[in-house]
């Protein structure tokens, strides 16, 4: 069955410090992987897509890793600000990037 | 920008009843999908649509139904709701499936009474 999971469920971390998210996942055949960034009461906004070939992509403060060997994606997060507080959503595209499963999200709490 | 709206934000209905949630995409995008979202249970697929009048059943479509007249608006039907269909509806949009990120409109919270 394809899955997506991710971990930690939620984390609380102190502003200007970093965090690392991560996701696994079992999906088969794989296309890409998407992290997005969901503020409370709003939809989800694409911060990264990483296809097969690339291990490593950045989006400003976030960095997003790839190892498609062991099935593995972290995001990390760097000098952590207020805004960062939202959940992290890993999505994993498959079957020619037609389709799409989500994970579970991590819901990031940053404190002054 | 791509813009994904969905006409309300808050809807409070009751049981039975038949609720419209409306969505409509100024992008000229194929493809648009609903889903919900609830806690612990991410986002789960209902519906999508590749192109007008046709439509696809996603994960959960029980309960649910869809209509696609024109290219820029994709609506989801509860032909009568229930306590269970509380939920986070959202909309989204994608141009080039495999290679361009999903395009989400803000959400719609359902409280079915």
């Amino acid at each position: 069955k394809n899955q997506v999971e991710q971990s930690p469920q939620s984390l609380i971390i102190l502003e200007g410090k970093n965090c690392t998210l991560q996701c696994n996942y079992t999906v088969s055949p794989f296309s890409n992987l998407r992290w997005y960034k969901q503020d409370t009461g709003r939809g989800p906004v694409s911060l990264t897509i990483m296809t097969f070939s690339e291990n490593t992509k950045s989006n400003g403060r976030y960095t997003a890793t790839l190892d498609a060997d062991t099935k593995q994606s972290s995001l990390h997060i760097t000098a952590s600000q207020l805004s960062d507080s939202a959940s992290y959503i890993c999505v994993v595209s498959w079957n020619a990037g037609n389709m799409l499963t989500f994970g579970g999200g991590t819901r990031l709490m940053v404190k002054p | 920008d791509v813009k994904v709206t969905q006409s309300s934000r808050y809807l409070v209905k009751r049981t039975g009843e038949k609720v419209f949630l409306e969505c409509v995409q100024d992008m000229d995008h194929e493809n648009m999908f609903w889903y919900r979202q609830d806690p612990g249970l991410g986002l789960r697929l209902i519906y999508f649509s590749y192109d007008v009048k046709m439509k696809e059943k996603g994960d959960i479509p029980e309960g649910y139904s869809v209509s696609r007249e024109k290219k820029e608006r994709f609506s989801l039907i509860l032909e009568s709701a229930s306590t269970n269909q509380t939920s986070m509806y959202l909309c989204a949009t994608w141009g080039d499936r495999g290679k361009s990120p999903l395009h989400f409109g803000n959400g719609t919270r359902l409280t079915v009474t």
